[in-house]
């Protein structure tokens, strides 16, 4: 069965600093992965997805995140961090049918 | 764009009793799901329908979790007995066929279970 592990529960950053949130998963099968963001008291939000096209996925609000085979990852990378980014983002992995797993989650936090 | 819709966002009910959650997928959807992410955990799998049965279950559905697809465009949860446990945020999803990748997700429905 297929799985997430997102390193680091809570992640802190500067305004304008590199934002990476880590996730690395297991799967049997080539899989497919995503990233959601889910604002206070909102529900889930689809930012960017990985389907075995182009291994850098670009995604909405500057987010991108690149799969790498070889480390069995899926970071999330911004270049700039902006107070709007404070969330909390969750990696999923799919195994190409209707389940999908997620990560625990990671809190990024953004400091003026 | 087209959404998935849930109500109510909030549902606050007494342990023991029926609650039912609403979704209204997206039009020509044709899979629907339930998620559900206890406060500070990670969102599970509840369960997926298609073709007016369920297709798969976690092993969080139990017995006293059901769904239905009452009519063409409602697809709705049922607790039969809350429990404390039950408290959560459910979000139903929908995607026009197989493949999470499609994958479309309502707002939300918080529930607490008092």
């Amino acid at each position: 069965a297929q799985s997430v592990t997102q390193l680091g529960s809570h992640v802190s950053v500067s305004e304008g600093a590199l934002v990476l949130l880590r996730c690395n998963y297991s799967s049997s099968v080539p899989p497919y992965l995503f990233w959601y963001v889910q604002y206070p008291n909102q529900g889930l939000q689809l930012l960017l997805k990985y389907t075995s096209a182009a291994t850098l996925v670009k995604g909405i609000n500057g987010f991108e995140a690149e799969f790498k085979k070889s480390e069995t990852s899926f970071h999330l990378t911004k270049p700039s961090a902006h107070m709007s980014d404070a969330a909390e983002y969750f990696c999923a992995v799919s195994d190409r049918g209707n389940d999908m797993r997620f990560g625990a989650g990671t809190r990024l936090t953004v400091k003026p | 764009e087209p959404e998935v819709t849930q109500t109510p966002s909030h549902q606050v009910t007494q342990m023991g009793q029926e609650v039912i959650l609403r979704c209204v997928p997206i039009s020509n959807h044709l899979y629907f799901y339930w998620y559900r992410q206890i406060l500070g955990q990670k969102v599970e799998f509840l369960v997926s329908f298609y073709n007016n049965e369920i297709s798969e279950k976690s092993e969080i559905f139990d017995d006293q979790f059901s769904v239905e697809r009452p009519d063409g465009s409602n697809f709705t949860l049922k607790i039969r007995s809350t429990k404390l446990e039950d408290s959560a945020m459910y979000f139903c999803a929908s995607s026009p066929d197989r493949g999470a990748e499609k994958l479309f997700f309502g707002s939300g429905t918080q529930l607490s279970v008092l």
